[in-house]
């Protein structure tokens, strides 16, 4: 099966840096996802990651161990417009994404 | 840019009715997802398709769904007889590969299915 977990809810001042971590347990590993989804849209790819080290884009950066089924997404200088579920999601075979329940991001000025 | 579209925004129906929901991929994109968030939780994968058949499918998409290419545009997912708890939002998504490093999948806006 799958185990994705990840924290719930997170809060954060404007300007600020968060880190969200994501841990899992997957039947298989094809690459680690994350998205962001503001609520009542879809998710909006952020980043991705197969090897291990650091991936930069911007003010997001997403890490991955392999060996110990970890990843973080960092959020650098937040803004207002950042607050959003930040879902972590494993592709676990060729095809599909198994996601977490997403943590909650919110940011305050 | 290329976005995934999806129709209709809303659907209201009665417990029992078919539903059929539309999705236009991104026109180079080869595989085709279904997945659906229940409000308030995760989401979830309901099948892949590529290359006009389904390639994986999870325990959700029982014998009451389907999936169609009906042309060279629209992917359609349909559920012949709605239960209460097929309530949800539906989203479409695309990816160009599968499989290989970056090939990340877009979701369309989604379709929030309300069974009555």
């Amino acid at each position: 099966g799958q185990n994705i977990d990840q924290p719930t809810e997170m809060t954060a001042t404007e300007g600020a840096i968060v880190q969200i971590n994501c841990t899992y347990q997957t039947s298989g590993f094809n690459g680690l996802f994350w998205y962001q989804q503001h609520a009542g849209e879809a998710p909006t790819f952020l980043s991705y990651n197969v090897l291990d080290g650091l991936e930069e884009k911007g003010r997001f950066s997403s890490f991955l161990s392999r060996s110990k089924g970890y990843s973080y997404l960092l959020l650098k200088e937040l803004q207002m417009k950042d607050s959003a579920s930040y879902l972590c999601a494993v592709r676990d075979n060729d095809y599909k994404l198994s996601f977490g329940a997403g943590t909650t991001v919110t940011v305050r000025a | 840019e290329p976005e995934v579209t999806q129709t209709p925004s809303h659907q209201v129906t009665q417990m029992g009715q078919e539903v059929i929901l539309r999705c236009v991929p991104i026109s180079n994109h080869l595989y085709f997802y279904w997945y659906r968030q229940i409000l308030g939780q995760k989401v979830e994968f309901l099948v892949s398709f590529y290359n006009n058949e389904i390639s994986e499918k999870s325990e959700i998409f029982d014998d009451q769904f389907s999936v169609e290419r009906p042309d060279g545009s629209n992917f359609t997912l349909k559920i012949r007889s709605t239960k209460l708890e097929d309530s949800a939002m539906y989203f479409c998504a695309s990816s160009e590969y599968s499989g290989l490093a970056g090939s990340e999948q877009f979701f369309g806006p989604g379709t929030r299915l309300t069974v009555l």
